[in-house]
């Protein structure tokens, strides 16, 4: 596609669901992050995937967060049992190989736990 | 995460006012630089990269020091629309991206 798209764009679901967040890259973009803004804070890193070489999950704030990435393909952001701190809008970009390029990024999904 | 350090402002100028951001950077193997500008409640877009021999688009200059692990974006003759928070972003190693917490500018009339 013509650039990074994630869907929904906007969730609310009820404290203690599970939700599934998906991103899709820009065709042919090896490196895919995900982050995490609450309002008014500044990006917080979650997880980032560089081809096939194994993510790096240091962001993830606890165990009920989980990400996977198929390849160079779509990738999906799990959060199990959310909660009222959960809320935020998550962000994924993605990047060409190589350092040269900066990331785009998708116009995130709006996520309200209530 | 706090390789990137920003000052997060906010800076308050008004319109035609010439204002800098500093950005320093711990890791001095970091390979790329670039400025992003993040409009409210609007995904982060790239503004500009920022070469190791300085870098000019119009009224938005960026510079980078190595020697000192800083880069430095200069807005001349400000605009309202410049109002945004401004992102300093430093590119690792494989494409290992790091994020300052972002520098807010608003514009007054």
């Amino acid at each position: 596609g013509a650039g990074v798209s994630q869907s929904p764009s906007n969730k609310v679901t009820e404290k203690g669901k599970d939700v599934e967040l998906r991103c899709d890259p820009i065709s042919g973009h090896t490196a895919l992050y995900w982050y995490r803004q609450r309002l008014g804070q500044g990006l917080e890193f979650l997880i980032y995937f560089q081809g096939n070489s194994a993510p790096d999950k240091s962001g993830l704030p606890s165990d009920r967060f989980s990400a996977e990435r198929t390849g160079e393909s779509v990738s999906t952001l799990t959060i199990q049992r959310t909660q009222q701190e959960d809320s935020a809008v998550y962000l994924c970009a993605s990047s060409p190989a190589g350092t040269a390029y900066g990331y785009t990024f998708g116009s995130g999904t709006r996520l309200t736990v209530v | 995460r706090k390789e990137v350090e920003q000052d997060p402002g906010p800076f308050n100028v008004p319109e035609g006012a010439t204002v800098a951001f500093n950005c320093t950077y711990s890791n001095s193997a970091s390979q790329s630089f670039f400025w992003y500008r993040q409009d409210c409640r609007k995904e982060p877009k790239l503004l500009m990269s920022v070469y190791s021999s300085g870098n000019e688009d119009g009224r938005f200059t960026a510079q980078l020091n190595r020697a000192s692990q800083y880069i430095s974006l200069l807005i001349r003759d400000s605009k309202l629309s410049d109002s945004a928070t401004y992102l300093c972003v430093v590119n690792e190693y494989n494409n290992d991206m790091r994020f300052g917490a972002g520098t807010r500018l608003t514009v007054k009339p």
